[in-house]
């Protein structure tokens, strides 16, 4: 079965210090994409990042990066002098295999809420 | 220029009643979506329309209904409100359903509070 575990569900740091989202997934699909979304305490779900199954290379982003690791099932994301403006609840997403019409729905974790204190 | 918008963001209203909540994407989408978010943060698909055709219908009591004019836009109203409907609802959409680089993009989503 399809599913994505968030292990951490609150995460608290001072600004400044570098902090990991940990993201482990298990699909039956050789194909698969997988996202990370921020949601904020304003409420909105913003995009973030998109990585196909076929590309481990990590993606660096300004502060954020993101390691892949198709061994680990793994798809953790860093952020590096963590801000206040980083305070938001962060998830990881995967795409189900298609389903009937070959539509495919996103499989969510449960979110992990990053707390930056000044 | 909003990509994704949706009205209202607020509702607050009394048990019973029937209320609807309106999206609208201007990203040429053919692929919308709507998903309750509980208090606890967890997101759940409703439902899914591509080019105006319901695709995704999950376990959601036949109070739910939502409609889609057309490709651009797609509303929900609910019937007979009751407490445990209170959540916050996100409409998105996507370029597309079929693929999975289909990158879903958010509205901002409507409180809806059941009194």
């Amino acid at each position: 079965a399809q599913k994505v575990t968030q292990a951490q569900t609150e995460i608290s740091v001072v600004e400044k210090e570098d902090v990991t989202l940990d993201c482990v997934y298990e699909t039956r699909d050789t194909t698969y994409y997988l996202f990370w979304y921020k949601q904020p305490p304003s409420g909105e779900l913003v995009f973030l990042i998109r990585r196909n199954s076929f590309d481990e290379q990590n993606e660096i982003s300004g502060r954020y990066s993101w390691n892949f690791q198709k061994s680990t099932s793994s798809f953790n994301f860093t952020i590096t002098a963590s801000q206040v403006v980083d305070s938001a609840v962060y998830f990881c997403a995967l795409s189900e295999p298609p389903g009937a019409g070959n539509n495919r729905k996103l499989i969510w974790g449960l979110g992990t809420s990053l707390a930056v204190n000044p | 220029d909003t990509a994704v918008s949706q009205t209202p963001k607020y509702l607050v209203t009394q048990m019973g009643n029937d209320k609807s909540i309106k999206c609208e994407q201007n990203l040429g989408h053919d692929t919308m979506y709507w998903y309750k978010q509980d208090s606890k943060k967890f997101l759940k698909i409703m439902f899914s329309y591509n080019n105006k055709e319901l695709i995704i219908n999950e376990t959601v009591p036949n109070r739910f209904s939502p409609k889609s004019p057309d490709k651009a836009h797609l509303n929900l109203h609910i019937n007979s409100l009751e407490l445990g409907d209170s959540a916050v609802y996100f409409c998105a959409s996507s370029q597309g359903s079929s693929t999975a680089t289909d990158t879903q993009y958010f509205g901002p989503g409507t409180r809806l509070t059941v009194l």
